[in-house]
C-alpha cells in the first residue's frame, strides 16, 4: 500500500517571502499522479497543483511549484511570494494510474499547517 | 463546468440518533464519488467510495454506510450515530474515466452530543 509523509506539521513564512513543504510518499509503482491541496480556514479542500510521475518537468502555477524528484520518491511545493491567503493546510496525496479498484482513491499526508506572517 | 454540492454545512446530533448526509454533483456522467473524514487537525480518512450506481467499498470498518442511488448522488448514513462519528465529512467526485485528482465538497461538520 501507498503512503505518503509530511514531515512538517507546521510551518511559518514572512510575507513576500519563499517556503518549501515537504512530502515523501512510498510506493512500488511507476506510474502515479500526487498533488498537493490546501485547505484554508473554510476547510475546503483546493487543488493546488499536480504532478504526473511520467513527466519528468517540475510542474508549475503561478507562485506555485513543485520539485519532484522521482527516485527519492520527495514531492516538495514551493511558493513563491508567499500571501496572507496563502496561510492554510496542505497537503500532499498520491493516486495510482491504474484503474482498478481502489487504486482510484487518493491517499493523503497528514498535513502541514502554513501561517503567513505579515 | 462540474460542481460538487454537499449538505448540511453543519450539523449537531444526539447520541443514538440517525445521520444522513447527501452530496450531488453536477455536469458530468459516471464519476468516482468518494467520501472522507477528517478528525480536528488531522489528515484524510477514506470511508468509501463508489466507481457506479449501486457499487460501494468500503476502507474502513464503522458505524457508517454509503449508498449511491443514482449516478450522481452519494449519501452517508448511520442508524445510531456515536460520540466518535463527530468530525468533519467531505465529499469528492473524480471523473470515472480517467484517475487524476479529485474535487471536492465544501464539507459537514458534524457534532455528535
Amino acid at each position: 500500500a501507498q503512503t505518503v509523509t509530511q514531515s512538517q506539521p507546521e510551518m511559518s513564512v514572512q510575507e513576500a517571502e519563499t517556503v518549501t513543504l515537504s512530502c515523501t510518499y512510498d510506493t512500488s509503482e511507476s506510474d502515479y499522479y500526487l498533488f498537493w491541496y490546501k485547505q484554508p480556514p473554510s476547510r475546503q479542500m483546493i487543488l493546488v497543483i499536480r504532478q504526473e510521475a511520467y513527466k519528468q518537468q517540475n510542474a508549475t502555477e503561478n507562485r506555485f511549484s513543485v520539485n519532484f524528484q522521482k527516485a527519492a520518491k520527495s514531492f516538495s511545493l514551493k511558493i513563491s511570494d508567499s500571501q496572507l491567503g496563502d496561510a492554510a493546510m496542505y497537503f500532499c496525496a498520491y493516486r495510482s494510474s491504474d484503474f482498478g479498484g481502489s487504486a482510484r482513491q487518493l491517499t493523503f499526508g497528514s498535513g502541514t499547517q502554513l501561517t503567513v506572517l505579515p | 463546468s462540474q460542481t460538487i454540492h454537499q449538505w448540511p454545512a453543519t450539523l449537531v446530533q444526539p447520541v443514538g440518533s440517525p445521520l444522513s448526509l447527501e452530496c450531488t454533483v453536477e455536469g458530468t456522467s459516471n464519476p468516482n464519488l468518494y467520501w472522507y473524514r477528517q478528525a480536528a487537525g488531522r489528515g484524510l480518512q477514506l470511508l468509501f467510495y463508489s466507481v457506479g450506481i449501486g457499487q460501494i467499498s468500503s476502507e474502513v470498518p464503522q458505524n457508517l454506510s454509503a449508498s449511491r442511488p443514482q449516478d450522481r448522488q452519494f449519501i452517508l448514513s448511520s442508524k445510531k450515530l456515536l460520540l466518535s462519528d463527530s468530525g468533519f465529512y467531505l465529499c469528492a467526485w473524480s471523473p470515472g474515466h480517467l484517475n487524476t485528482e479529485a474535487f471536492f465538497g465544501q464539507g459537514t461538520r458534524l457534532t455528535v452530543v
